[in-house]
């Protein structure tokens, strides 16, 4: 079992519909990091938060650490958001990252 | 662009072989890392250099050599490849300062071994 578990694998919906992606994971952390992937190979950073929830445009990031899961929103999809999202956890016992193996959403016009 | 770069986008490579993958980052940073991406699998973290030094290798075969000439290139050079080698192999860089934020990769390299 991976210590990073990402749910759904894939996730296909129309244009304007609210998604979630969820990671949950098993070990300590001091800060979990939401990544996007595009179909060209390149990943960018969205998040990275340790508590609460995070906001930027149409994507919102929420953890909670007692329950160890975070979730990753996107209000009013669009085809553009169609890309592979990428959940990794910093571990707080030797700072090492561990990822999800990610969520490929496909959003359709 | 993300200021890592990385060349070439694709290479296909019989098994007998050999070649050498490039990453190149103008952001100053003094951490570089080559990552493994295989179909439905989390990223597989291979070689991290620190100021220039390898500061870890996770168990990657011999087949793999990486090289870090200076703080901006890391190369990764490939031979005698199987057809499991097939991947996307990642470059990223950050600042050992701020880790873990500034971590940033590049496009990658798909790489098929025939």
């Amino acid at each position: 079992k991976n210590e990073v578990e990402q749910s759904p694998q894939n996730l296909t919906a129309q244009e304007g519909e609210f998604i979630t992606i969820n990671c949950s994971y098993s070990v300590g952390i001091s800060a979990l990091h939401w990544l996007q992937q595009h179909p060209g190979g390149g990943i960018v950073s969205l998040f990275m938060l340790s508590s609460g929830k995070k906001k930027h445009g149409r994507l919102i990031a929420t953890i909670n650490i007692q329950e160890k899961h975070s979730s990753l929103h996107i209000t009013a999809s669009h085809p553009r958001d169609s890309a592979v999202y990428i959940c990794a956890v910093l571990m707080d016992s030797n700072y090492q990252l561990i990822w999800g193996a990610g969520t490929k959403l496909i959003i359709k016009p | 662009e993300t200021g890592v770069t990385q060349t070439p986008r694709h290479l296909v490579m019989g098994m007998t072989n050999k070649k050498s993958l490039k990453c190149e980052q103008h952001l100053g940073h003094n951490a570089m890392y080559w990552y493994k991406q295989s179909a439905k699998k989390p990223l597989e973290l291979m070689f991290v250099y620190n100021f220039k030094e390898q500061t870890e290798n996770n168990s990657v075969p011999s087949r793999f050599s990486p090289e870090c000439p200076n703080s901006s290139h890391l190369f990764l050079h490939l031979h005698t490849l199987q057809p499991e080698d097939s991947a996307l192999y990642l470059c990223a860089s950050s600042q050992v300062e701020m880790w873990p934020y500034g971590y940033t990769f590049g496009s990658g390299t798909r790489l098929t071994v025939v």
